[in-house]
């Protein structure tokens, strides 16, 4: 069975500085991961997914993420972090048709 | 606008009373998927439609749960004899399939039982 770990709950960083948001995941077979984001009130937001190929994939909004099958992560990244990047961050995985998520991770960015 | 849609957006009732949510995918998509999101929670899988076929239920959509594609476009989720438990913002979701297929979403319907 598939799962997806997101470790940090909330993470805080200045603007202008860089963030990285982690995952981690477990899947028998090829993984198929995804990052998606929430804003308050909103549905998920499609930022960027990996499905093969590069290890660095970029996505909207200047986001990427590196795939790494070593360490069976999925890290999010961007190299300069807005105040409007501050949201909800889900990491996701899907196995056949199902999906699953991670629990979230909340992203602060001071200004 | 060509983005997933859902009505209500918001939906108060009283337990025990039923509900019935809408979701009107990406019109060229063929996949629809209902999920339920608990408050600091991910989206947790319920069903998936291909077409008007429900091809797969979770658990967690005990038998009060029913959902319906009658003709492959738009679904309804309804829920009958609500519990203060059932208590969530329920998520749409839409795709067109294929290995590569990503799931869009709607804004979601937020749920209250009182």
């Amino acid at each position: 069975a598939q799962s997806v770990a997101q470790p940090e709950d909330q993470v805080n960083v200045a603007e202008g500085n860089p963030l990285t948001v982690k995952c981690t995941y477990s899947v028998s077979g090829n993984p198929y991961l995804f990052w998606y984001v929430q804003y308050p009130n909103r549905g998920l937001q499609f930022l960027l997914k990996y499905i093969t190929g590069d290890n660095l994939v970029k996505g909207s909004y200047g986001f990427e993420a590196e795939f790494n099958k070593s360490q069976t992560s999925f890290h999010l990244k961007k190299p300069s972090a807005l105040v409007s990047d501050s949201a909800l961050y889900f990491c996701a995985v899907r196995g056949g048709f199902k999906t699953i998520f991670g629990a979230g991770t909340r992203l602060f960015v001071k200004a | 606008d060509t983005g997933v849609s859902q009505d209500p957006r918001h939906k108060i009732t009283k337990r025990g009373q039923n509900v019935t949510f809408r979701c009107d995918p990406i019109s060229e998509h063929n996949r629809l998927y209902w999920y339920r999101q608990t408050l600091g929670q991910g989206p947790e899988f319920l069903t998936y439609f291909q077409n008007e076929a429900q091809l797969e239920k979770s658990r967690l959509l005990s038998d009060r749960f029913s959902a319906e594609r009658p003709k492959g476009s738009f679904s309804t989720l309804e829920i009958q004899r609500t519990e203060q438990g059932d208590s969530a913002m329920y998520l749409c979701a839409s795709s067109s399939g294929g290995r590569e297929e990503t799931q869009y979403f709607g804004p979601g319907t937020r749920l209250l039982v009182l």
